[in-house]
């Protein structure tokens, strides 16, 4: 049974450039929620969704977006990249989402900005 | 808001110490309490979890109880090894949310032979 995997491992990008995150959730699993993890900081909620909706956001500028696909794939979009955007971005997938429900979360992509 | 404070680090022991690590948490009604571990490089592990105040999760002799009189979830193990240096984060659950999870700091626990 695979786990959550997520691609690329690791990205270098420049000031102003865009990227794009993938993120495939665990078997049986219909939710993906996205997080930030700063170096040495506690991972940071960015949004989650459900039914191919993003159904919650965190305190994240319109310049972070996603999707999610009929098969519960996602993906993490970030537009306009600045320094302050270097981190690990993790995918953490559950069922339905319901409040209580464990997490699973995937490697994470290690995003450099220079 | 909801929010998850747990002690600083990083806590260094020799192995076989016991361990305990902090963890208190400040939340309207009644979230879900998670204890996750993150290995150098790597994403995060669910250790244990707690869904109503009382509750014990226990995993790979790692134990922690949800106390709601005090908001506490403290981490506790008997006898560490070195294989559990790594990092600890305490989270609760919104439960005002769609599971969307709230983290402290992280722990980072060193365990020397």
């Amino acid at each position: 049974d695979a786990g959550v995997t997520q691609s690329p491992t690791h990205l270098i990008k420049t000031r102003g450039q865009q990227v794009t995150l993938r993120c495939s959730p665990k078997s049986g699993h219909d939710t993906v929620s996205w997080y930030q993890q700063a170096l040495g900081q506690g991972p940071q909620f960015i949004f989650q969704y459900y039914e191919e909706e993003e159904r919650q956001r965190g305190n994240f500028p319109d310049r972070f977006s996603g999707h999610q696909f009929p098969n519960y794939s996602s993906e993490l979009n970030v537009n306009a990249l600045w320094l302050g955007d270097s981190a690990l971005y993790l995918c953490a997938s559950s069922f339905r989402g319901s409040s209580g429900e464990t997490q699973y979360f995937g490697p994470g992509t290690r995003l450099l900005v220079l | 808001g909801d929010s998850v404070t747990q002690m600083e680090g990083p806590v260094t022991l020799s192995e076989e110490a016991f361990l305990t690590i902090n963890c208190t948490y400040t939340a309207t009604g009644y979230p879900s309490l998670f204890w996750y571990v993150q290995y150098p490089g790597e994403g995060l592990q669910l250790l244990l979890k707690a869904t109503k105040a009382d509750d014990k999760g226990s995993n790979k002799g790692f134990e922690a109880t949800y106390r709601k009189e005090t908001t506490s979830f403290h981490l506790e193990k008997g006898s560490v090894q070195v294989s559990d240096s790594a990092v600890y984060f305490c989270a609760l659950s919104d439960p005002g949310g769609y599971n969307k999870l709230i983290f402290g700091a992280g722990t980072r626990l060193a365990v020397h032979p």
